[in-house]
């Protein structure tokens, strides 16, 4: 089947602006994660869905940052008044539970903040 | 709090054996292993779950050490298909949010 979708690829902002990143996980899957990745860097969690609901949001940056997701499916990350050190890979993973269960990733999105 | 993965880097000839291991001083409900080719999205090797239980698809193998909560995953006679950032993700269980935390990465590179 299908596997996580992510759009856009790739996006192109000014300094300031707001930008939205959307991920289709795989049908089924109740639990969705973001990450953020730098070039050359690990993944650094941002947050964590089960369901519609996110029981983890510790690893949101600040609150220019902020997810949500419908349906139990798409989810949307958004970043308002977006900053340079915004820049990096957006990562959507999801897999059929929790931690015990393997993580399928989505091609990220790369955002280039000018 | 990030797991410590080590080495950072290795180079090996094609035939040869790696290990990695990662370790963490949290408590640990899983592990995962997975392994990211440059400019790809990370793909899933293994998953080592508390009391032995191990899930994989790969002819590379993982152990964990709980007294000294330390996983280690094994290259053995590595192909050229293995090089890449290998990144081992923890799982805390539900006082850790039932999330992974990554971490910082092995880079591989096999060479012929």
């Amino acid at each position: 089947g299908a596997g996580v979708s992510q759009s856009p690829s790739n996006k192109v902002t000014e300094k300031g602006k707001d930008v939205e990143l959307r991920c289709d996980p795989i049908s089924g899957h109740t639990a969705l994660y973001w990450y953020r990745q730098s070039l050359g860097q690990g993944l650094e969690f941002l947050i964590y869905f089960q369901g519609n609901s996110a029981p983890d949001k510790s690893g949101l940056p600040s609150d220019r940052f902020s997810a949500e997701r419908t349906g139990g499916s798409v989810s949307t990350l958004t970043i308002q008044r977006t900053q340079q050190e915004d820049s990096a890979v957006y990562l959507c993973a999801s897999s059929f539970r929790g931690q015990f269960y393997e993580q399928y990733f989505g091609p990220g999105t790369r955002l280039t903040v000018t | 709090q990030q797991p410590v993965q080590s080495p950072q880097a290795v180079i090996l000839r094609e035939g040869e054996d790696a290990v990695i291991n990662c370790s963490s001083s949290k408590a640990l409900y899983s592990v995962h292993w997975y392994r990211q080719k440059h400019g790809e999205a990370p793909v899933f090797l293994m998953i080592l779950l508390k009391g032995g239980e191990q899930k994989g698809h790969e002819k590379i193998s993982a152990s964990f050490n709980e007294k000294k909560q330390q996983s280690s995953l094994y290259l053995t006679a590595s192909q050229l298909s293995y090089s890449g950032t290998y990144f081992c993700g923890w799982g805390g269980g539900a006082a850790a949010g039932n999330k992974l935390t990554f971490g910082g990465g092995t880079r591989v590179l096999v060479k012929p």
